[in-house]
């Protein structure tokens, strides 16, 4: 059974960090991972979305790596700002499957 | 495109009664994902459809849920009766396949539910 996992489960840091959030799951065999962000009360807005024959992804301030071999991905923003404060989770896709499997997020405040 | 469409944002209700969440997914998106979210389990899946029939059900909790899709632009997820352990943000999600290929989930913006 795939399971993901995230940490940390909240992080702090000074605006204008860059900063680094982790995901790892257990069941290499995926089709795809996807980077979210959910803000307080709100939906899911898809980040970043990586294909299982890909290495990363990027967009803007944000950039997604993914090393399937190690159950491993990590989402990489460049010069945080307050406006990036929300929770970010990683879901993976199994193959054969249309079911996303999701982590618990990292919930991130980003202070002025 | 409007996104995916759920209603209605919110819903309290009594023990109980029996409640239906709504959901519009994107246009020409043949697979549907009903998520439950609460603090304690995080997001987890409920039931999906591809091309409007269920593909996986096994995350619906008990008899007392049940969902049906009886069209390419409109899902339902029932619960009957309701009890005060199912209150939480249920998401709609939609993605299409292409060619056996899978893209993207885009969600809704949940309903949020209460059963006092």
């Amino acid at each position: 059974k795939q399971e993901v996992t995230q940490i940390p489960a909240a992080l702090s840091v000074p605006e204008g960090e860059n900063l680094v959030l982790n995901c790892s799951f257990t069941d290499s065999a995926i089709y795809n991972l996807q980077w979210f962000r959910q803000d307080p009360g709100k939906g899911l807005t898809s980040l970043l979305l990586i294909q299982s024959s890909q290495r990363e992804q990027t967009s803007g301030r944000l950039n997604a790596s993914l090393d399937k071999s190690s159950g491993r991905s990590t989402l990489y923003i460049a010069a945080s700002q307050p406006g990036d404060s929300a929770t970010y989770l990683c879901a993976v896709r199994q193959g054969g499957s249309e079911k996303l499997v999701f982590g618990k997020g990292t919930k991130l405040t980003v202070n002025p | 495109d409007a996104g995916v469409i759920q209603s209605p944002r919110h819903e309290v209700t009594e023990m109980g009664q029996e409640v239906t969440l709504r959901c519009k997914p994107i246009s020409g998106h043949n697979s549907l994902f009903w998520y439950r979210q609460t603090m304690m389990r995080g997001l987890e899946l409920l039931i999906y459809f591809n091309n409007n029939v269920p593909i996986d059900d096994s995350g619906m909790p008990e008899d007392r849920f049940s969902a049906k899709m009886p069209n390419a632009s409109f899902s339902t997820l029932k619960i009957q009766p309701s009890e005060p352990r199912d209150s939480a943000v249920y998401f709609c999600a939609s993605s299409p396949t292409v060619g056996g290929a899978s893209y993207g989930y885009t969600f809704g913006s949940g309903t949020r539910l209460t059963v006092v």
